[in-house]
């Protein structure tokens, strides 16, 4: 298996611009989570799926941000309308079960500069 | 726009010594407590982890330490190396599979 993928691995956009992010995570894994990593804030979860259903989305910052999971191998994260606040990489991770080892397993991650 | 570079505590260690990191965590619910690297450009790495009834584990040139009473978490390296410099997180699991991290710290290996 590839890893977890996440595309684009850059993202340039301009403030009130809407912003997309992809995930694709290894296959068979049950939870997938997306990260944001700051200077500020280090690396905050935003929100994960277990077996494509959204369990806690306690992290989200805002309405501007939301996540789906239509189908076990893909995932969007998506910010509309993006601010220069929202700059940051983005990471996803997915996990193969609850609990034991807990080996969550990151993509290479989504830098997203808002300007 | 936000800065994106980490600028984290820095334990800096001379190759060929031992390393401990270390962490304090405050969720006294978490099931699992474990140990990340993160290279720089790169996502964070599994290295090791603990479940929250056992106080000791130990890995490959490294061992995990578990004091549940001050809530403390550490990571031992044995024999530092110049590929172990890096961001090291702890992180915890509930029992529900949430995973959070803490803040990080930058280790750095002298040659």
């Amino acid at each position: 298996d590839a890893g977890v993928i996440q595309s684009p691995r850059h993202e340039v956009t301009e403030m009130g611009q809407e912003v997309t992010l992809r995930c694709k995570p290894i296959s068979g894994h049950d939870y997938l989570f997306w990260y944001r990593q700051t200077m500020m804030r280090g690396l905050e979860l935003l929100i994960y799926f277990n077996n494509n259903v959204p369990i806690d989305d306690s992290g989200m910052p805002e309405d501007r941000f939301s996540a789906k999971m239509p189908n076990a191998s893909f995932s969007t994260l998506k910010i509309q309308p993006s601010e220069p606040r929202d700059s940051a990489v983005y990471f996803c991770a997915s996990s193969p079960r609850q609990g034991v080892g807990t080996e969550a397993f990151f993509g290479q991650g989504t830098r997203l500069t808002v300007v | 726009g936000e800065s994106v570079g980490l600028h984290l505590p820095t334990l800096s260690v001379q190759e060929g010594d031992n390393s401990i990191i270390n962490c304090a965590y405050s969720n006294s619910a978490s099931d699992y407590f474990i140990w990340y690297k993160q290279e720089s450009g790169k996502g964070p790495q599994f290295i090791i982890d603990i479940r929250s009834n056992m106080d000791k584990r130990q890995g490959q040139r490294v061992t995990v330490l578990l004091n549940k009473t001050v809530k403390h978490l550490s990571l031992q390296i044995a024999a530092t190396q110049p590929g172990d410099s890096a961001v090291y997180f702890c992180a915890e699991t509930l029992e529900d599979g949430k995973l959070t991290f803490g803040k990080g710290i930058t280790l750095s290996v002298r040659p």
